[in-house]
């Protein structure tokens, strides 16, 4: 069965270090997206994608935030410069297009640490 | 804004005992409805899902969940629950007016002792 796979599980960095986060999405979906849950809290909207461009952020996305489809496979979410707050697990998920909207389908989370 | 509210952080209970969780949501348009299921170590997988029609939905592994449109509420319910169970649930609303996002609510740890 096709899946969303993420890479790295677990990624260590130091307080204004930038990190990438790599997500492949299921090759014939449409749509790309980046959530975020920090330890105990609510999985959090970050970001959606479409047709190679930003197609809604929440206020959590700002400017140190940013997504990328550099090639047909990848879709990337940077952190330029990383704060202790932002130490959370991150999702990638993928969904056909807008007649399953919501149907989403997640990969397995980045675990990303920021000492 | 759409927000959604579920009841129970933990719920503890034996196996073959019954579960209901509680999710209500707050958006007046037509809504998508979600549980997801998050195993210990796994990812987020879709348990089922209400867009339309029969508002009794059944999913997989025995659960099912009503949606009731004048309480803003889809519970999520298996009449006898299994050790396996033991996971997080979340609900999650997708208002189709609202944009192309799911928003999820806390979650809801079961812990099912065998």
């Amino acid at each position: 069965e096709p899946e969303v796979t993420q890479t790295p599980s677990h990624q260590v960095t130091q307080m204004g270090q930038e990190v990438i986060l790599r997500c492949v999405p299921i090759s014939n979906h449409l749509y790309f997206y980046w959530y975020r849950q920090i330890l105990g809290q609510k999985v959090e909207f970050l970001v959606s994608f479409y047709n190679n461009e930003i197609s809604e952020k929440s206020e959590i996305f700002d400017d140190q935030f940013s997504v990328e489809r550099p090639d047909g496979s990848n879709f990337t979410l940077k952190i330029r410069s990383t704060k202790l707050e932002d130490s959370a697990m991150y999702f990638c998920a993928s969904s056909v297009g807008l007649e399953n909207t919501g149907e989403l389908f997640f990969g397995e989370g980045s675990r990303l640490t920021v000492l | 804004a759409q927000s959604v509210s579920q009841h129970n952080h933990h719920v503890i209970l034996s196996e073959a005992a019954s579960l209901e969780l509680g999710c209500n949501y707050s958006y007046g348009g037509t809504v998508n409805l979600f549980w997801y299921v998050q195993y210990p170590g796994q990812h987020l997988q879709l348990l089922l899902k209400y867009f339309s029609g029969d508002p009794l939905v059944k999913g997989i592994k025995g659960f099912e969940a009503e949606f009731i449109k004048s309480k803003f509420s889809f519970n999520l319910r298996k009449p006898s629950v299994q050790w396996s169970d033991t996971a997080e649930y979340f609900c999650a609303v997708n208002a189709r007016a609202a944009g192309n996002k799911l928003t999820f609510g806390g979650g809801t740890r079961v812990l099912v002792k065998p």
